[in-house]
């Protein structure tokens, strides 16, 4: 079964300081993986997602991921964050084997300090 | 953009009673999902719709919640006898045709069981 782990629950990070997210998943086939992103009593708004080809996506807001295959690893960057990146970040993988549901990371609550 | 919306964004509920939380998936999408997340817990996959019928569901969706797609535009999940437990955000998700993996979510309906 597929799974995925975010081994940080809480990140600070300075404002305009590079940010990296971890996440790492478990899958029996090509993943699907994609990050979302959650502000307080909102939606999850897409970042980015990889399915195939170039393993470095880039995604809106700045955002970028690098898939590696051989760490099962999808990590999130940023180079500058700003305050309004402050949010919640899900990984989550998914795929046609699985139906294409999505499997979710437990999150990682980003805040961002002046 | 077209965009998913839900509603009602917050609906509050006795024990036992019976709520339909609503979802218009964007227009030309195929694939309709619902997804839970209670508070402070990861985002889970409930069930999966296409072609008018669930293609997959997860242990949580038992007989006590349904779905439907009563018009051309409509998603539902009722909730036949609401449990304390049932309290969570729920998210609604659409994808478009076979080979586009993406799922766009909603901004999610806050269900309250009092």
């Amino acid at each position: 079964a597929q799974s995925v782990t975010q081994p940080d629950i809480h990140i600070t990070v300075s404002e305009g300081a590079s940010l990296e997210l971890r996440c790492n998943y478990s899958y029996g086939a090509t993943p699907y993986l994609f990050w979302y992103v959650q502000s307080p009593g909102q939606g999850l708004q897409l970042l980015l997602k990889y399915f195939s080809g170039d393993t470095l996506v880039q995604g809106i807001k700045g955002f970028e991921a690098e898939f590696k295959r051989s760490q099962s690893s999808f990590n999130l960057r940023k180079p500058s964050v700003h305050w309004s990146d402050a949010a919640e970040y899900f990984c989550a993988v998914g795929g046609m084997e699985y139906g294409n549901k999505l499997v979710f990371g437990a999150g990682t609550i980003l805040r961002v300090k002046s | 953009e077209p965009e998913v919306t839900q509603t009602p964004s917050h609906q509050v509920t006795q024990m036992g009673q019976e709520v339909i939380l609503r979802c218009v998936p964007i227009s030309n999408h195929l694939y309709f999902y619902w997804y839970r997340q209670i508070l402070g817990q990861k985002v889970e996959f409930l069930v999966s719709f296409y072609n008018n019928e669930i293609s997959e569901k997860s242990e949580i969706f038992d007989d006590q919640f349904s779905v439907e797609r009563p018009d051309g535009s409509n998603f539902t999940l009722k909730i036949r006898s609401t449990k304390l437990e049932d309290s969570a955000m729920y998210f609604c998700a659409s994808r478009g045709l076979a080979g586009v993996h993406t799922q766009y979510f909603g901004p999610g309906t806050r269900l309250t069981v009092l």
